[in-house]
């Protein structure tokens, strides 16, 4: 079955402290994963996915196939990086995109 | 564009009572999905839709039911609230390029059965 683990609910670091959110998955195929991140009082919205190999607001993540991983890292966290992550998987590429999502990870940045 | 739009914002219902979330999206998109958050949880998947007239059940959707009459409209039935039906409900819709499967998300409706 496909699922999404995120084991961390909770991260706070200080302010330009690396911050790594961590992310494991299990599924069969050939996985499609992304980074979603709600800012308080916004919509839940795409950070970054694995298939652009993209940075987007110092954030990367790398899919590692061995370890089954898809893990978030940003070396120097800001304030506004303080929200809720959540990592999914595209479990349907053929048929409607559906996506698992992680039970998420709260990130407080503090000054 | 106003993106994906729900309402009601927030709403409390009586156990056995039923009601319609509505979700409308005006950015042309086949995709349409419902989730739920329950409290420290992530979202699970309760409908979803690939276009006008064809919807499919997701992880958990005993107790909805969906509609697809248009590309734009998207709504969400609860039939005899229960409280276990108690939780955060996100519409979403997304693009069919191959290359973009993207979610837009909504700003969700806070259901409460009491």
């Amino acid at each position: 079955a496909q699922r999404v683990t995120q084991p961390e609910k909770l991260l706070s670091v200080f302010k330009g402290a690396p911050v790594e959110l961590k992310c494991n998955y299990s599924y069969s195929g050939s996985p499609e994963l992304f980074w979603y991140v709600q800012y308080s009082r916004q919509r839940l919205q795409l950070l970054l996915r694995h298939i652009s190999r993209e940075s987007i607001k110092g954030f990367t993540a790398d899919l590692n196939k061995g370890e089954t991983s898809f893990h978030l890292k940003k070396p120097f966290a800001q304030e506004e990086d303080s929200a809720m992550y959540y990592c999914a998987l595209n479990r349907s590429k053929a048929a409607g995109n559906k996506l698992t999502f992680g039970g998420g990870t709260r990130v407080l940045v503090k000054p | 564009n106003a993106g994906v739009t729900q309402t009601p914002k927030f709403r409390i219902l009586k156990i056995g009572q039923s009601m319609t979330l509505q979700c409308t999206q005006d950015m042309n998109h086949n995709y349409m999905y419902w989730y739920r958050q329950d409290p420290g949880m992530g979202l699970k998947l309760i409908y979803y839709s690939v276009g006008a007239g064809i919807t499919d059940k997701g992880e958990v959707p005993n107790g909805y039911n969906v509609s697809r009459s248009t590309t734009e409209d998207f709504p969400l039935r609860l039939e005899l609230a229960a409280p276990s039906q108690t939780s955060v409900y996100f519409c979403a819709s997304s693009p069919t390029r191959v290359s973009s499967y993207e979610q837009y998300f909504g700003p969700g409706t806070r259901l409460t059965v009491t």
